[in-house]
């Protein structure tokens, strides 16, 4: 089985506040660490694909690095804006052909005007 | 691009009937697809993999005979709940699967559908 965890639950921030949150995976066998965004009542949105150690991936103000040794991966929020409001999710692909992803219990993140 | 949809968006029905959940990729076929469902404060959980053409593949715990899949193209797949009973409630949300850069995999996922038995 494999568990990916998230940090923390939830979180509130100001508007402009920059924020971060955690994805832990097993380090063993790592393939892939995918990032969604999910706002209420739409799709979750495709962020982030991480495969290498030390990648580092931006879009916008999202960023995200992986750690695949230490089993870690870190979502950063720069100046945080209240459209930014979401759950933020992780997950990791388990072995074999079909890419079945197991995914974390996600980080709601509320930004406050 | 890369966009599912998923209908409908929420249901209600009675315990005992059938509902029928549509996944559709709109601007790419999908030989793959997923199913999963959401319980409250819970991570989402695989339920099936689609796959087209041939037989779905459950999950340990998973009914095959309560959770009827079918992928009959590259674009469409259908989740449907048999004698739908109360704990069947849940939120339900698929998944296509396509090929990115890198020779990588990515999923696009619909809007989910609420479904309540009452």
């Amino acid at each position: 089985i494999l568990n990916v965890e998230q940090s923390p639950q939830s979180l509130h921030v100001q508007e402009g506040d920059s924020t971060n949150f955690t994805c832990s995976f097993p380090s063993s066998n790592f393939y892939a660490l995918h990032w969604y965004r999910w706002e209420t009542a739409k799709s979750p949105e495709a962020l982030f694909v991480m495969t290498l150690n030390g990648d580092e991936k931006k879009k916008g103000r999202i960023s995200a690095t992986l750690n695949t040794k230490e089993g870690y991966s870190y979502l950063y929020i720069k100046g945080s804006q209240p459209e930014d409001s979401a759950t933020y999710l992780c997950a990791s692909p388990r072995g074999g052909s079909n890419y079945k992803l197991t995914f974390g219990k996600g980080t709601l993140l509320t930004v406050n005007p | 691009g890369a966009v599912v949809s998923q209908h409908p968006s929420w249901v209600i029905c009675k315990s005992g009937t059938s509902v029928k959940i549509e996944c559709r990729s709109l601007d790419f076929q999908a030989t793959t697809m997923f199913w999963y469902r959401q319980f409250p404060k819970q991570s989402l959980m695989l339920m099936a993999t689609s796959n087209e053409g041939s037989k779905a593949t459950y999950e340990q715990g998973v009914e095959k005979d309560k959770f009827l899949i079918n992928h009959a193209s590259l674009t469409l797949s259908t989740l449907t709940v048999t004698s739908a009973h109360p704990e069947d409630s849940s939120f339900y949300i698929c998944s296509a699967r396509d090929t990115i850069a890198g020779g990588h995999y990515e999923q696009y996922f619909g809007p989910g559908t609420r479904l309540t038995v009452t």
